[in-house]
């Protein structure tokens, strides 16, 4: 059962152009969260989607930044007219479910690395 | 300001010694993760503790959620040069209608043989 997969793994932009980050979740698991890691900090919560919905979107910039899951492939974050703040490890995490209480956890990818020039 | 704090933010060990790393929350934690990262890669789930005085090990690593549910502290027994990474402690938060992990800034840690 192959894991949280994300592509590209490194990613190098000039600022003003687009990026496009995949997420393909583990197999069975139709939640997907994507976080972003800045140098020196530590992740932080961008947007949760399930299939064809987004479900919270609080921790994503207000402008450029859009996600979505589509009924079929990969979770896409798209980045339109990047900066160079925008340069970070951009994880991706999926679940079965979201209840927490259940004790599902969230697995994690290797992350895209984005560096704007 | 930060709501899960790590300490220490960093450490060096020798190979073999013990160590242990904590995590604080400025509020009531309803379930704490515990991840390693190695640099390059994504996190690695260690354990997951949800009720206070929890307790769970897997192998060298114990972690435990003390009673008041707003600390929680990993412990390396023996710890080897496999054991370096960034550990990061995750908590839940039901936020803007959903759950959602928080973590805190990481704990590096670096084991020289």
């Amino acid at each position: 059962n192959a894991g949280v997969m994300q592509n590209p793994r490194h990613l190098v932009r000039r600022r003003g152009q687009e990026a496009r980050l995949r997420c393909s979740p583990m197999k069975g698991h139709s939640h997907v969260y994507w976080y972003r890691q800045l140098p020196e900090e530590g992740l932080k919560f961008m947007v949760y989607l399930q299939k064809e919905n987004i479900i919270d979107e609080s921790g994503m910039p207000k402008e450029r930044f859009s996600a979505e899951f589509p009924k079929e492939g990969p979770s896409i974050l798209r980045i339109q007219q990047v900066v160079r703040g925008d340069s970070a490890a951009y994880f991706c995490a999926s679940s079965p479910r979201t209840t927490f209480s259940l004790q599902e956890t969230q697995y994690f990818g290797p992350g895209t690395r984005l560096l704007v020039l | 300001s930060q709501e899960l704090e790590q300490s220490p933010q960093s450490l060096i060990v020798q190979e073999g010694k013990n160590l242990t790393i904590n995590c604080t929350s400025s509020k009531t934690l309803y379930g704490l993760y515990w991840y390693k990262q190695k640099y390059g890669e994504g996190l690695i789930f260690l354990m997951m503790l949800q009720k206070g005085g929890e307790e769970k090990s897997h192998e060298k690593i114990t972690a435990k959620l003390d009673e008041k549910k707003q600390q929680s502290s990993l412990h390396i027994t023996a710890s080897q040069p496999s054991h370096a990474g960034i550990y990061l402690c995750g908590a839940v938060r039901y936020q803007g209608g959903s759950e959602k992990l928080v973590f805190g800034k990481g704990m590096k840690l670096t084991v020289n043989p």
